[in-house]
């Protein structure tokens, strides 16, 4: 069974730094591209992230460049999202999503998601 | 960028009710559309992928259609458990983006 499991969100004053993991288990984490995907409080999702399966390739939304960076350990089985300058519009459940191997890439796996919470 | 607009932002119906969702890109994306439902509380779960696919154990009262700019999520008669929001998301052109959902109610 494919499962992701994130962890590590927690509250943080604005400037400050969070890293949330994410572990993969049931499929062959090393043959993935992985997405880091955002939900503030009441509101849309929001994708932060993306990063290739051999991590030659991440990219960032803009709201995220220059302050987050995207991480793996395929020996672990395991996604990382460091986030730093944490800013007040950062608080989020941050989710980490499987991408197919289907045409199109959709995200067909995600986990339950780790609330990050950004204030003084 | 491209941004994905859906309608409408909520919609009450009933048990029964046969339900239609329509999403619009801001410039055509082949049929690279997926559609997501999010139970309150829940991550998302992937319905319908390239358009028209339905995903493995989703149920077929689940239909979507489109291509280029225009897609839409269908469901035939809805059942309780089909009350949540619904997002559309396009991965055609980096970045990727989804639309801001709709909310499905019981009426």
């Amino acid at each position: 069974e494919v499962q992701l499991v994130e962890s590590g969100g927690g509250l943080v004053q604005p400037g400050g730094s969070l890293r949330v993991s994410c572990v993969a288990s049931g499929f062959s984490f090393s043959s993935y591209e992985m997405n880091w995907v955002r939900q503030a409080p009441g509101r849309g999702l929001e994708w932060v992230s993306y990063i290739h399966s051999g991590g030659v390739s991440r990219h960032y939304a803009d709201s995220v460049k220059g302050r987050f960076t995207v991480s793996r350990d395929n020996a672990k089985s395991s996604l990382f999202l460091q986030m730093n300058n944490l800013r007040v519009e950062d608080t989020a459940v941050y989710y980490c999503a499987r991408e197919s191997v289907l045409t199109g890439s959709p995200s067909d796996y995600w986990g339950q998601g780790t609330l990050v919470t950004v204030s003084s | 960028d491209i941004q994905m607009t859906q309608s409408p932002s909520s919609l009450s119906a009933s048990v029964g009710d046969r339900v239609t969702i329509t999403c619009r890109a801001s410039q055509s994306v082949s049929s690279y559309v997926h559609w997501y439902q999010q139970r309150p509380g829940k991550a998302p779960k992937l319905l319908i992928y390239n358009s028209a696919t339905l995903q493995s154990a989703a149920p077929s009262r689940f239909s979507g259609s489109g291509s280029g700019t225009d897609f839409t999520l269908t469901i035939s008669s809805l059942q309780p458990e089909d009350f949540a929001t619904y997002y559309c998301q396009q991965t055609y052109s980096p970045p990727q983006s989804f639309g801001q959902g709709t909310k499905l109610e019981i009426k």
